[in-house]
């Protein structure tokens, strides 16, 4: 299996909702990211885990909260978002330092 | 922080023609990604360059690495439409980040 799965595809919430973002990858990487992308902009970094451990943390506001249960699997949740948050939301692994990402298909994400 | 500058924005070229876009750091890479992201798809992972001066092949597309490593270089031959999309570099800074460049949009006309 050389895929990282994100669910849902896509996902339209109200500003007092609470959702979550999944992915999931078996390649055995050990380093795990979460990713928000603005249409027609780079990919900006939010969150890395590394052997499940959150390591950084690139000053997101805290109405985004990650988790990582296992070395397989990653969360994002959402609460209390804006609409400027709307965005694709990519999930990404690497094996560790220096090696190239796979990346998810993406949560297109509208807040409303 | 670490920057990451890429030029052009966008270029259009005939198919056939070829096409550079060009990646500036403003410190030190440990090593230096790119990118390929389809409209309306996810960024795909095309290589990893490391050394100072590494020049590698795939198919019609070269990358370089730069002598400092702090800019690199994507070249294609020969474009045909399938390569249109938004190349990124990405340059890792050995600190377990990357910091990708604005990307490259690339529109192919036939």
């Amino acid at each position: 299996d050389t895929e990282v799965t994100q669910t849902p595809k896509h996902l339209v919430m109200g500003m007092t909702n609470k959702k979550s973002l999944k992915c999931e990858q078996h390649m055995g990487h050990r380093a795990m990211y979460w990713y928000k992308q603005k249409a027609k902009k780079p990919p900006e970094l939010m969150f890395v885990y590394s052997y499940e451990k959150l390591s950084i943390n690139e000053s997101v506001p805290s109405r985004f909260s990650p988790e990582c249960p296992n070395s397989s699997l990653l969360n994002l949740h959402l609460h209390a978002l804006q609409p400027e948050d709307s965005a694709l939301y990519l999930c990404a692994s690497s094996q560790g330092v220096g090696g190239g990402y796979t990346f998810g298909s993406g949560t297109r994400l509208t807040v409303v | 922080g670490q920057q990451v500058m890429q030029i052009p924005q966008y270029q259009h070229v005939q198919e056939g023609e070829d096409f550079t876009t060009y990646c500036n750091s403003s410190t030190t890479l440990s090593n230096i990604q790119w990118y390929k992201q389809r409209p309306g798809g996810h960024p795909v992972f095309l290589i990893q360059l490391v050394k100072s001066g590494e020049v590698k092949k795939q198919k019609r597309l070269t990358f370089q690495f730069g002598e400092a490593k702090k800019n690199s270089s994507l070249h294609i031959t020969a474009t045909q439409t399938t390569d249109v999309g938004t190349y990124f570099c990405a340059g890792d800074n050995a600190g377990n980040m990357l910091t990708f460049g604005g990307g490259t949009r690339l529109m192919v006309k036939p």
